[in-house]
């Protein structure tokens, strides 16, 4: 069974960091692109960030630029999000998504979602 | 940036009635390549988002032929053609042509 299973969120403070994972399984991880897409509480979609399946290609939201670093392990299967400099509005659930290969069609699988609460 | 917009908002609709969403985009989505990179997903209430449909019109495998895609350029369209009570939730077009990826502000549908 094609599954993506998030990891890593939590409460932290204003000004934190934290990492989350996303395990991966039942595909070729290597073979896909990955993303992060977070939904912050009552709100929209909102596409957090871009890896393709080598690395050699990382895309950022204006948002987060600066403040999060996307990576993948392919030996592991896994796909990380670090976050750093966190502020209130970064406060969501954050999904994990494989890209449908050729890259252009939009996200075929997704995690259930890791939630986030930056708060003092 | 990209900017994605549809309308309306919510969308009340009966049951065994169709339902229609427009997504217009600020660009083309025409990609250098021919073709157009716009997709729908759906997200069912406490579920992650699911793709309906990609690249305008092609429907996802499981997902019923009731649902339809259509458009081009910068206007797009998710139709339904009869809806049922698992089509409660809220749709979002997006847009894979152009970095950054952008969504749509999301479709409320309910039941009237």
């Amino acid at each position: 069974e094609v599954q993506l299973v998030e990891s890593g969120g939590g409460l932290v403070k204003p000004g934190g960091s934290l990492r989350l994972s996303c395990a991966a399984s039942g595909f070729t991880f290597s073979s896909y692109s990955m993303n992060w897409v977070r939904q912050a509480p009552g709100k929209g979609l909102e596409w957090v960030s871009s890896i393709s399946s080598s690395s050699s290609y990382i895309y950022y939201a204006d948002s987060v630029k600066g403040r999060f670093t996307i990576s993948r392990d392919n030996a592991k299967n896994s796909l990380y999000l670090q976050m750093n400099s966190l502020r209130a509005e970064d406060t969501a659930v954050y999904y994990c998504a494989r890209e449908s290969l050729g890259d252009r069609y939009g996200m075929d699988v997704w995690g259930q979602g890791t939630t986030v609460t930056v708060s003092s | 940036d990209v900017v994605m917009t549809q309308s309306p908002l919510s969308l009340p609709v009966t049951l065994g009635q169709p339902a229609s969403i427009s997504c217009r985009s600020s660009q083309s989505l025409v990609y250098s390549d021919g073709n157009t990179y716009l997709n729908w997903f759906q997200q069912r209430p406490g579920q992650p988002p699911r793709r309906l449909i990609y690249k305008v019109s092609n429907r996802d495998s499981g997902v019923p032929d009731r649902f339809s895609g259509s458009g081009s350029g910068t206007d797009f369209a998710l139709r339904i053609s009869r809806v049922e009570a698992e089509d409660v939730g809220v749709y979002y077009c997006m847009q894979g042509t152009h970095w950054p990826r952008a969504f749509g502000q999301g479709t409320r549908l309910e039941i009237k």
